[in-house]
């Protein structure tokens, strides 16, 4: 039973421009929700997607966008890349909307130079 | 005042000790309530839900408290192996998916 998987699992933009990151969920799960973790922080909810609509956001300006695909694979696009946006990424999957359990994938670590 | 609020550690210790890590947040109406415990550079992983009543899961011991807006876990006879990163997990409400965040405590258990 594969788990969460992300891609790429390091990437180095530079500040301005865009970056795409992937998320494929856990089988059975349709729910994906992404957050952003800073060094030395927790992570921070970026937005949620269910029925391919992002149903929840957290406090993350509009450069943050997202996508999720019939498949319930999604992604993460984040515009004009700034310095504050170097961070691992975590995508986790869940059943029903996120009200069972999350599971996190390994993350994809982004360095913005 | 941030919405979950955690030891800020770093929690060392020998083998075999005890350790309780603490954790309050601000939203009253909070449902759901959970340790995750993340190695360095990996994913967190659920460590165990918390309940009123108390949990128990072999040397972890889960405590929440409603009233005072408090959650503890306590750690008895550490390994090596526990040495990592618990997070402390607020759910604000069932219908909300979201997981607010502590910022962790790092706790390093030596021999």
């Amino acid at each position: 039973d594969a788990g969460v998987t992300q891609s790429p699992t390091h990437l180095i933009k530079t500040r301005g421009q865009q970056v795409t990151l992937r998320c494929s969920p856990k089988s059975g799960h349709d729910t994906v929700s992404w957050y952003q973790q800073a060094l030395g922080q927790g992570p921070q909810f970026i937005f949620q997607y269910y029925e391919e609509e992002e149903r929840q956001r957290g406090n993350f300006p509009d450069r943050f966008s997202g996508h999720q695909f019939p498949n319930y694979s999604s992604e993460l696009n984040v515009n004009a890349l700034l310095l504050g946006d170097s961070a691992l990424y975590l995508c986790a999957s869940s059943l029903g909307g996120g009200r069972n359990e999350q599971y996190f994938g390994p993350g994809t670590r982004l360095t913005v130079t | 005042r941030k919405e979950v609020e955690q030891d800020p550690g770093p929690f060392n210790v020998p083998e075999g000790a005890t350790v309780a890590f603490n954790c309050t947040y601000s939203n009253s109406a909070s449902q759901s309530f959970f340790w995750y415990r993340q190695d360095c550079r990996k994913e967190p992983k659920l460590l165990m839900s918390v309940y009123s009543s108390g949990n128990e899961d072999g040397r972890f011991t889960a405590q929440l408290n409603r009233a005072s807006q408090y959650i503890s876990l306590l750690i008895r006879d550490s390994k090596l192996s526990d040495s990592a990163t618990y997070l402390c997990v607020v759910k604000p409400n069932q219908a909300g998916t979201a997981l607010i965040f502590g910022k962790g405590t790092t706790l390093s258990v030596s021999s």
